[in-house]
């Protein structure tokens, strides 16, 4: 089945602990994201990768990074959680075209405290 | 920079009934891409339409259509049937045509069904 598999789902912290969040994908799609969705705010692009070792930074990059060591993998980290980093996160993949849909994970709830 | 705007925080139909969710964006490209996402509350982003900014054709998948107006930049939603199962957030979503563009979202729209 083709699917990303986010990991955790849930995931509470507190403030300054290092996080990751893993993201992998079975489609051997090129171009991967990281997206955080906030209410009001719809979702935002924090970082992509167009291939492996190929990553840049989206709209909201700001306390995090990212690594594509591996095509299917991408994770996303926190190296130093802040409490405005409490957010739902989406990892998504697709084909490098246009129209491509992309696959959303099932997204992972962090709360930092 | 591309922007999305959903002008409906919430909306709600009656059970059978047909709802219009409308997407406004801006951009100077010709050449694009715009998708409509609905989020349940299990939080999955699930497809639901694609339209290509190069059709006339407004695409339509079941019960769900678009009415795609390129010159006034408008790309509306419409659910006919409305279905308990429907109930969810919608995103409209733009992409630029090249595959490294990002899908920019806009805030959503919040959908109940009423029984």
């Amino acid at each position: 089945e083709a699917q990303v598999t986010q990991n955790p789902r849930y995931l509470i912290t507190v403030t300054g602990k290092k996080l990751t969040v893993t993201c992998s994908q079975n489609m051997n799609h090129e171009y991967m994201s990281w997206y955080r969705q906030d209410p009001g705010l719809g979702l935002r692009q924090i970082y992509y990768s167009m291939n492996v070792e190929v990553t840049d930074k989206g709209d909201v990059p700001e306390g995090y990074k990212v690594s594509r060591k591996e095509k299917r993998n991408f994770p996303l980290i926190l190296e130093s959680p802040s409490p405005n980093q409490t957010s739902l996160y989406f990892c998504a993949s697709s084909l490098l075209v246009g129209r491509a849909e992309a696959f959303f994970g099932q997204g992972t709830r962090l709360t930092v405290v | 920079a591309q922007t999305v705007t959903q002008s409906q925080p919430e909306m709600s139909v009656q059970e059978a009934e047909t709802v219009t969710l409308s997407c406004t964006y801006d951009t100077s490209e010709s050449d694009y891409y715009l998708f409509w996402y609905k989020q349940p509350p299990s939080r999955q982003m699930i497809l639901v339409i694609r339209q290509e900014a190069y059709k006339q054709q407004n695409a339509t998948e079941n019960r769900f259509s678009v009415n795609f107006q390129k010159a006034a930049k408008s790309f509306s939603l419409k659910i006919s049937d409305s279905q308990l199962g429907d109930a969810a957030m919608y995103f409209c979503a733009y992409r630029r045509e090249g595959g490294s563009e990002k899908l920019v979202f806009g805030k959503g729209t919040k959908l109940t069904v009423n029984p």
